[in-house]
């Protein structure tokens, strides 16, 4: 079946811009995780979502950072004006349930320059 | 002191090696722990998890120390489609989300 799906692939902005990455996660996961991954470094936690509700946003770096699921799928995360230091790779993972395998997206590459 | 620490490598070995990967962990309430092997320029897919009786998949044994925090991995009869980076992961229980280390670099040489 379909795996977790994220756009765009690549996305390349300039400091001060805002942008937005989309997740598609398995179907019927009711679980959504987003995790930032810097070069060398493993993913770090973000924000996790339960069903359309963020039920633990403490990764969030800043207020710059925010991300939505409206309907229990689908799931957006805003950056608003960009920083250079805010280049990583962006992943997105769902879960059946929250104590089950997380299956990650490929990932938005996001630079700023 | 990160949560999770990982020799970060690399570890160059010929194929048919057996080689070792170790883990320490620093959170007592870690409750789940997990290596996910993640491929250059791929997204981290879980390998295997890790339980305190110790487990084998295959070529692929984990073994937990809680007393110690400490995990490992080992790899037997070692092939060139195994290079990629290691990551041992813990979860708190608690909370859900996965607390990863910063990987070990392995390429298996022919």
């Amino acid at each position: 079946g379909a795996g977790v799906s994220q756009t765009p692939s690549n996305k390349v902005t300039e400091k001060g811009k805002y942008v937005e990455l989309r997740c598609d996660p398995i179907s019927g996961h009711t679980a959504l995780y987003w995790y930032r991954q810097s070069l060398g470094q493993g993913p770090e936690f973000l924000i996790y979502f339960q069903g359309t509700g963020a039920a633990d946003d403490s990764g969030l770096p800043n207020d710059r950072f925010f991300a939505v699921r409206p309907e229990g799928s689908v799931s957006t995360l805003k950056i608003q004006r960009t920083e250079r230091g805010d280049s990583a790779v962006y992943l997105c993972a769902s879960s059946l349930g929250d104590e089950n395998e997380q299956f990650f997206g490929p990932g938005t590459r996001l630079t700023v320059l | 002191r990160k949560e999770v620490e990982q020799d970060p490598g690399p570890f160059n070995v010929p194929e048919g090696a057996t080689v070792a990967f170790n883990c320490t962990y620093s959170n007592s309430a870690s409750q789940s722990f997990f290596w996910y092997r993640q491929d250059c320029r791929k997204e981290p897919k879980l390998l295997m998890s890790v339980y305190s009786s110790g487990n084998e998949d295959g070529r692929f044994t984990a073994q937990l120390n809680r007393a110690s925090q400490y995990i490992s991995l080992l790899i037997r009869d070692s092939k060139l489609s195994d290079s990629a980076t290691y990551l041992c992961v813990v979860n708190r229980g608690s909370a859900r989300q996965l607390t990863f280390g910063s990987g070990t670099q392995l390429t298996v040489l022919p």
